[in-house]
């Protein structure tokens, strides 16, 4: 079946844009997750939703940053007026929560380059 | 807080070797613990989920244990082969959350 996709696999943009990144999880599973990996470093958390909502925000490094998730499904992350040091690969992962197991599964990631 | 610590950091072995991963974390009450790989530029590949039920868990050439009381996991790779070398990260989620928090991860490069 269908794994964990997000598009596009490569952005290049200029400071001060504005960038959406997106999540399409694995059909059925209720939890979506968003991290990002800079350049030699480990996973840094972002924000996960539990359906729609997001339980936990902690890890949102700025204001600029904004995520959504509609339907139980897709799934963007928003990042304003983009600066150099959000240069980093975005992952986002999708995870079935039931029966105490939470395996999460994830993507291939977005490469997000600004100049 | 939880914290995840992977020892070590980079290990280089020649073809064949039997290695051991090391993963610890600082908070026992977990609902299960996962290994993944990271080959370069990719994302992460989930090798075994460990139930906090369970000692252990095999595929193929890796077997994952997890002592939950001592806070600790440990990754085996027997006969290691080039194509086993990428990053092996191990992560936890806490009991009574669903965020995932990972170790930095273990550098692999098997020598052919």
């Amino acid at each position: 079946g269908a794994g964990v996709s997000q598009s596009p696999s490569n952005k290049v943009t200029e400071k001060g844009k504005d960038v959406e990144l997106r999540c399409d999880p694995i059909s059925g599973h209720t939890a979506l997750y968003w991290y990002r990996q800079s350049l030699g470093q480990g996973l840094e958390f972002l924000i996960y939703f539990q359906g729609n909502s997001a339980p936990d925000k902690s890890g949102l490094p700025s204001d600029r940053f904004s995520a959504e998730r509609t339907g139980g499904s897709v799934s963007t992350l928003t990042i304003q007026r983009t600066q150099q040091e959000d240069s980093a690969v975005y992952l986002c992962a999708s995870s079935f929560l039931g029966q105490g197991i939470y395996e999460q599964y994830f993507g291939p990631g977005t490469r997000l380059t600004v100049t | 807080k939880q914290e995840v610590t992977q020892i070590p950091a980079a290990l280089s072995v020649p073809e064949g070797e039997n290695l051991v991963l090391n993963c610890s974390f600082t908070d026992s009450a977990i609902y299960n613990l996962q290994w993944f790989r990271q080959d370069p530029g990719k994302g992460l590949t989930s090798l075994l989920l460990i139930q906090s039920s369970q000692r252990e868990q095999t595929s193929g050439r890796l077997n994952a244990s997890l002592d939950k009381s001592s806070g600790r996991s440990t990754l085996y790779i027997a006969a290691s082969q080039p194509g086993d070398s990428a990053t092996y990260l191990c992560a936890v989620p806490n009991s009574g959350t669903y965020k995932y928090i990972f170790g930095t991860g273990t550098r692999l490069k098997v020598l052919a």
